[in-house]
């Protein structure tokens, strides 16, 4: 099963500019974590925030959680063609369940 | 940091043969670990949870004859894709759950499966 919608489905920026990836969940969640997959390979985790959070950065990242709207948006800032992956969200209802993966976002970085 | 391992990380075989996908977790006791399958493409799809000396937990759709898990370790659960189809095509992952911090899963390189 899958938790519910990433948005955009596919983003294409220039380097340089910032990309605003966004997640919606549908169940109570005790965290939601992003995730970056480069193309045919495994999966990168970003950053991890829980359900008591609204805002952590990391680098360029930043991710913020809204609980009431069950959504999170991913902001890559300054981007690189580095960046070029696909993005999910994930979230973890409790402790020591599966985490249950998002549709992803597509990012394509042009130099 | 933690580190999980799958081996092989490619295998292509016939229709109509099985196929063994080995998760490791290096360093560290995973009492819970998790199977994913990714069409191209697409998401990851949770397939089952497997748990050290117990059998594993199938979402619904997945067939738990034509996928055997065993976890019989609390460092190793394998996959079995068993007379396998070209539809089973697919890239398979595995994350496992660190006994002692449970909200970090750490997730293998996965295998890409080619059934001819």
């Amino acid at each position: 099963s899958q938790q519910g919608e990433e948005d955009p489905q596919a983003l294409s920026i220039q380097e340089g500019e910032n990309a605003t990836m966004n997640c919606s969940y549908k169940t109570s969640i005790n965290n939601l974590q992003w995730y970056r997959q480069n193309s045919g390979r495994g999966l990168v985790h970003l950053i991890l925030i829980r359900s008591n959070e609204r805002e952590k950065h990391s680098g360029r990242l930043r991710v913020t959680l809204d609980t009431s709207k069950k959504s999170s948006s991913l902001l890559i800032t300054a981007s690189r063609a580095a960046d070029t992956a696909s993005y999910f969200c994930a979230t973890g209802n409790q402790a020591g369940t599966a985490l249950i993966f998002g549709k992803g976002t597509t990012l394509s970085v042009s130099s | 940091g933690a580190v999980v391992s799958q081996h092989p990380s490619w295998v292509i075989c016939k229709s109509g043969t099985s196929v063994k996908i080995e998760c490791r977790s290096l360093d560290f006791q995973a009492t819970t670990m998790f199977w994913y399958r990714q069409f191209p493409k697409q998401s990851l799809m949770l397939m089952a949870t497997s748990n050290e000396g117990s059998k594993a937990t199938y979402e619904q759709g997945v067939e738990k004859d034509k996928f055997l898990i065993n976890h019989a370790s609390l460092t190793l659960s394998t996959l079995t894709v068993t007379s396998a189809h070209p539809e089973d095509s697919s890239f398979y992952i595995c994350s496992a759950r660190d006994f002692w911090r449970t909200e970090t899963q750490y997730f293998g390189p996965g295998t890409r499966l080619l059934v001819l």
